[in-house]
């Protein structure tokens, strides 16, 4: 158990429609990152959160949106969407107390999103 | 981003020590070197990272090579419960997202 918890564990919609995928982190880390692991992307970084804070954008959409709230839980919201947005998204959470990059991630279990 | 370079797949005998090589020959000097590790149908998960020195810890050993360019994750033990993609990351204080590739898929025969 890492303990990162993500919630809903499957999550079945249809195109167009807009959905939230929840991040509860470790305690006491601060940074949350979010990644989307399709079949022919594999795991691709999207976002990353520091204390409330954006700090960095990788290969994110612009219908998709995160936010981290003051109790550090994070949410990632995907809107219209479409087929090729099936896929798994993770959240992780560090410390990352002094930024170096020397803190690992902690992988919650993900969430599996299934477009029809 | 300083790419890695790892083998697609390996095979290892249960209880037989495994090396997973990577290279990773354009790394900086405040790159650290992880390891990941993705069982199936679960999230990745942490086993090893360091900067210069080799390093170990309860899951597995990390050896890292004099010049930095390349780096051994050693599995002292193979078990069922390793077969697993492992993955080699870079991660600098600038970049502190990680950047999978495609990772060295471990088969462990029993």
């Amino acid at each position: 158990d890492s303990g990162v918890t993500q919630t809903p564990k499957h999550l079945i919609t249809a195109t167009g429609q807009r959905v939230t995928l929840r991040c509860s982190p470790r305690s006491g880390d601060l940074s949350v990152y979010w990644y989307q692991q399709s079949l022919d992307q594999g795991l691709q970084f999207l976002i990353h959160y520091y204390n409330g804070e954006e700090r960095a954008k990788g290969n994110i959409l612009e219908r998709f949106s995160a936010q981290q709230f003051p109790d550090l839980h994070s949410e990632l919201n995907l809107s219209s969407l479409e087929l090729g947005d099936s896929a798994l998204y993770f959240c992780a959470s560090s410390v990352d107390p002094r930024g170096t990059g020397d803190q690992p991630q902690h992988f919650g279990d993900g969430t599996r999103l299934s477009i029809l | 981003d300083a790419k890695t370079t790892q083998p697609n797949s390996m095979e290892s005998n249960e209880e037989e020590p495994v090396h997973l090589p990577c290279n990773h020959s354009t790394i900086s000097g405040t790159d650290y070197i992880h390891w990941y590790r993705q069982l199936p149908s679960q999230g990745p998960e942490y086993v090893i990272h360091g900067l210069t020195s080799n390093v170990n810890n309860r899951m597995a050993s990390l050896a890292i090579a004099e010049d930095r360019k390349s780096s051994t994750l050693i599995l002292h033990r193979a078990t069922l419960r390793d077969a697993a993609v492992y993955y080699c990351i870079l991660s600098s204080g600038s970049a502190r997202q990680l950047t999978f590739g495609s990772g060295t898929q471990l088969t462990v025969l029993p």
